[in-house]
This record gives C-alpha cells, structure tokens and sequence, in this order.
C-alpha cells in the first residue's frame, strides 16, 4: 500500500544552522507531496507542495523537491529560527483520492 | 479571511456522555473530513463528505458519526466516548480542482474524556 516514512525526532538545533528531514514515500503511481506544520496546540498548517516529479515546493524559507528516482521529498531550510519549532508531518496523497496518508511526524527543536 | 473554524476548542466530558464536536468553512469547499490525532501521532482520518455523500474509513468505530446539514457546517458526535478518545480531532476541508487535493485544517478540538 501507499505510506510515507520519516526521520525520527526530536531534532534538535541551534538558531542559524541548516535544517533536513528526511521523507521517502511508497506509492502505485504519482502522488501528490505535502509537508504539513503544527505548532503546539494548533492545527495543521500546509508549508509546501509538489505534484510531479522535480517540482520543488518552497515557502517561508523552506523548500522540498520531489524526487522520483529516490522517492523522496526531503524538507530543508537554510537557517532555522527559534520561531520554527514545531511538528513536520510529510504526506501523499494520489490522484483521485481523498486521503492523506501522512508520516510519523519530526518534532523540530531550534534553541536561541 | 476564508478559514476552517472548530468549536470548542477544549472540550472536557465524562465517560459515555455523548459530545458533538462543531467545524464550520467559509472556503466554500466540497470535501470535509475528520482526523482523530492521538498524541505524538499522526492525524488518523474518520470520515470524509464529499457534497453530501458520506465516507466512513473500514477501522472507524461504530461510536463515531458525523452531520453536514449544509455545505458550510459539519459535526462530529461521538456517541458514548471511552478514555481511549482523548484525543485532537481536526476538521479539513478541501475541493477538487485539478491534480492537487490540499487540505485546509482548521485549529483543532482537544476532546479530553475523564
């Protein structure tokens, strides 16, 4: 069946430094890509999308590419804020169906 | 702004005391759903309604209904809650248009059942 695999957390960083969190994907065709954020208490929010292969999708700092060779949509930022931390979910979604299947989720850490 | 709004936001009830959950949109959107996300977990989808036509997952409990009475409101009951639901319980909404299905979240229900 689809599922989405993700780095385990907490990842724990200090302000400024280079954030990855690795995301691959089991899929039987092309699924649409999503990584979701949910700061504490809240809900989720979408961060950034792609629907084919080699788009990448960025917003607010953060970019991920869909790799199909590698079935993977890793999330990266360049320098991270305090104001980050949070829960990463990765997730798919294929065409024609209403369901996301998400990850585990990576509890994000960033220290002043 | 356009927005997916969940009523309460906290909700805290007895064991067996059935609870409705509220989910309101003003996206004007087709599909609505209902993620149950237990802590440190992932959101685990209930149900969907796509229009008026409801969508059950296989593992979701008999416990578990839901209402749309229209396209702008829809309702989560939980007929006789166990502790096992203490949980976040997300409303989403989303509507075709095209390849992409995004998801719209709304802030969460924390239901707690003591």
């Amino acid at each position: 069946g689809n599922s989405v695999t993700q780095m385990e957390g907490p990842v724990t960083l200090s302000e400024e430094a280079f954030l990855t969190i690795n995301c691959t994907y089991t899929a039987t065709g092309y699924p649409s890509l999503f990584w979701y954020v949910q700061y504490p208490g809240e809900g989720l929010q979408l961060l950034l999308k792609a629907t084919k292969a080699d788009d990448k999708g960025s917003n607010k700092g953060f970019e991920a590419t869909y790799r199909k060779e590698t079935t993977s949509f890793h999330l990266e930022k360049g320098s991270v804020q305090v104001s980050d931390s949070a829960v990463y979910f990765c997730a798919l979604t294929m065409d024609s169906s209403y369901k996301l299947i998400f990850g585990s989720g990576t509890r994000l850490l960033v220290r002043p | 702004d356009a927005m997916v709004i969940q009523n309460p936001r906290y909700q805290v009830t007895q064991f067996g005391k059935p609870v409705t959950l509220s989910c309101s949109q003003t996206l004007n959107h087709n599909v609505m759903y209902w993620y149950q996300q237990k802590s440190s977990q992932a959101p685990k989808l209930l149900f969907h309604y796509y229009d008026k036509d409801f969508n059950n997952e296989a593992d979701t409990p008999d416990n578990f209904q839901s209402r749309r009475p229209n396209t702008s409101f829809c309702f989560l009951d939980i007929r006789s809650p166990g502790l096992g639901d203490t949980a976040m319980y997300l409303c989403a909404t989303s509507t075709p248009t095209g390849i992409i299905e995004t998801q719209y979240f709304g802030p969460g229900t924390r239901l707690l059942v003591l």
